[in-house]
């Protein structure tokens, strides 16, 4: 069965501080795709990135960076220098080969940054 | 507006009322989703909705019924809830039903239930 673990339930920091969340998953589906999302204070969960199961290059896109690494199913989500606006809750998910009709995303519970001024 | 909209934006009701959530999309999008968000558990999908048909149901108790009048509009109609049923409640929706389609949500509705 899937399953996301995201073994780090919160994190403190002090601003400009790098932080890593990681992210661990379970699947028997050769195609899959991984997603992070944020939320937060205000409700929404806010896309990040998705990476489809082909694909493990790492990605950087400002101060986010995400680590896919198959070999230890993990897609660790790196934030440098981190910033106030970072604090949320922020969730990894995984989603298996498309089904018929609807598809939904396993998510992790999810890990806590407050970032500290 | 834009995204995904979702009404109230906070719901107290007592275990004998009725009462329903409502999510608009404006993203032209074909999949419509239900999630509960408990505190310290995973975000739970409940219903998803492709083309307004119901395509799953993940054993939601009946006190929940869903309703998809059509593709930008999904309800969720509460009745006789349990006090556990407190949670926030989120829509989402995404541009089809293909797993590689990123899912927008809503802001939520936080419900509490006496």
């Amino acid at each position: 069965a899937q399953k996301v673990t995201q073994a780090q339930t919160e994190i403190s920091v002090v601003e400009k501080e790098d932080v890593t969340l990681d992210c661990v998953y379970e699947t028997r589906d050769t195609t899959y795709y991984l997603f992070w999302y944020k939320q937060p204070p205000s409700g929404e969960l806010v896309f990040l990135i998705r990476r489809n199961s082909f694909d493990e290059q790492n990605e950087i896109s400002g101060r986010y960076s995400w680590n896919f690494q198959k070999s230890t199913s993990s897609f660790n989500f790196t934030i440098t220098a981190s910033q106030v606006v970072d604090s949320a809750v922020y969730f990894c998910a995984l989603s298996e080969a498309p089904r018929q009709a609807g598809t939904a995303l396993i998510f992790g519970k999810g890990t806590t940054l407050s970032v500290s001024s | 507006e834009t995204g995904v909209t979702q009404t109230p934006r906070h719901l107290v009701m007592g275990m004998t009322n009725k009462k329903s959530l409502k999510c608009e999309q404006h993203l032209g999008h074909n999949a419509m989703y239900w999630y509960k968000q408990s505190a310290k558990k995973p975000l739970e999908l409940m219903f998803v909705y492709s083309l307004e048909e119901r395509v799953e149901n993940n054993s939601v108790p009946s006190r929940f019924s869903p309703e998809c009048p059509n593709s930008s509009h999904l309800f969720l109609h509460l009745h006789t809830l349990q006090p556990e049923d407190s949670a926030l409640y989120l829509c989402a929706s995404s541009q089809d039903e293909d797993s590689y389609n990123e899912q927008f949500f809503g802001p939520g509705t936080r419900l509490t239930v006496l």
